[in-house]
């Protein structure tokens, strides 16, 4: 079956630690995307990219980074810069042409 | 549409009730809607879209309606059942080919049994 992956579900992340948050796609979408969710919220834009080796900050990218080095692949970081980091995030990508987004299960993070 | 990071308007509806979702999109060139269903803990998943030469369409139990004069959306939910309580998002394509996607803000609906 075709989908997006998010990795892991659920991460503990100490404060001051680097954390990655895995993204995966095998649909053989060109674009992909990174959002976060607080509790009781929409849909914020941290990330995203539109072809391999590209990206482009959304909204809040700050103490965020990403990479595109394979198709298939958009890993995001939360660095110890982001000052707020404890929240659900999702991953989505789409294919070119605007048939909207297929989304993650989505990875709940918690800083202790 | 509703700025982000404002906590989610709410709906409560009666099991078998209909419901009306609504959206205020922001973009007049907005060619493309779509609506999206997110249950607590999980990502959101497609619905229903429309494109913005068409003002009704149907799905199962599901039909969405596009008043491209005052900008609004809306999702009905036809005979809602416990399983159609989550958060309902509308999303808008600002022109065909760009896949960004602007999200609106979110509405909470809660099926009572």
């Amino acid at each position: 079956d075709g989908g997006i992956t998010q990795s892991p579900k659920y991460l503990f992340r100490k404060e001051g630690q680097n954390v990655t948050l895995s993204c995966e796609q095998n649909l053989n979408h060109d674009a992909m995307y990174w959002y976060r969710q607080d509790p009781g919220q929409g849909l914020r834009l941290i990330y995203y990219s539109q072809i391999v080796n590209d990206f482009q900050k959304g909204d809040i990218a700050e103490g965020y980074s990403v990479s595109r080095e394979k198709k298939e692949s958009f890993p995001l970081t939360v660095t110890s810069a982001q000052k707020n980091p404890t929240a659900f995030y999702l991953c989505a990508s789409s294919i070119t042409g605007g048939n909207g987004y297929t989304f993650g299960s989505g990875t709940r993070l918690t800083v202790v | 549409g509703e700025s982000v990071g404002l906590h989610l308007p709410t709906l409560s509806v009666q099991e078998g009730d209909n419901s009306i979702i609504n959206c205020a999109y922001s973009n007049s060139a907005s060619d493309y809607f779509i609506w999206y269903k997110q249950e607590s803990g999980k990502g959101p998943q497609f619905i229903i879209d429309i494109r913005s030469n068409m003002d009704k369409r149907q799905g199962q139990r599901v039909t969405v309606l596009l008043n491209k004069t005052v900008k609004h959306l809306s999702l009905q939910i036809a005979a809602t059942q416990p399983g159609d309580s989550a958060v309902y998002f509308c999303a808008e394509h600002p022109y065909f080919g760009n896949e960004k996607l602007t999200f609106g803000t979110g509405t909470r609906l809660t099926i009572i049994p």
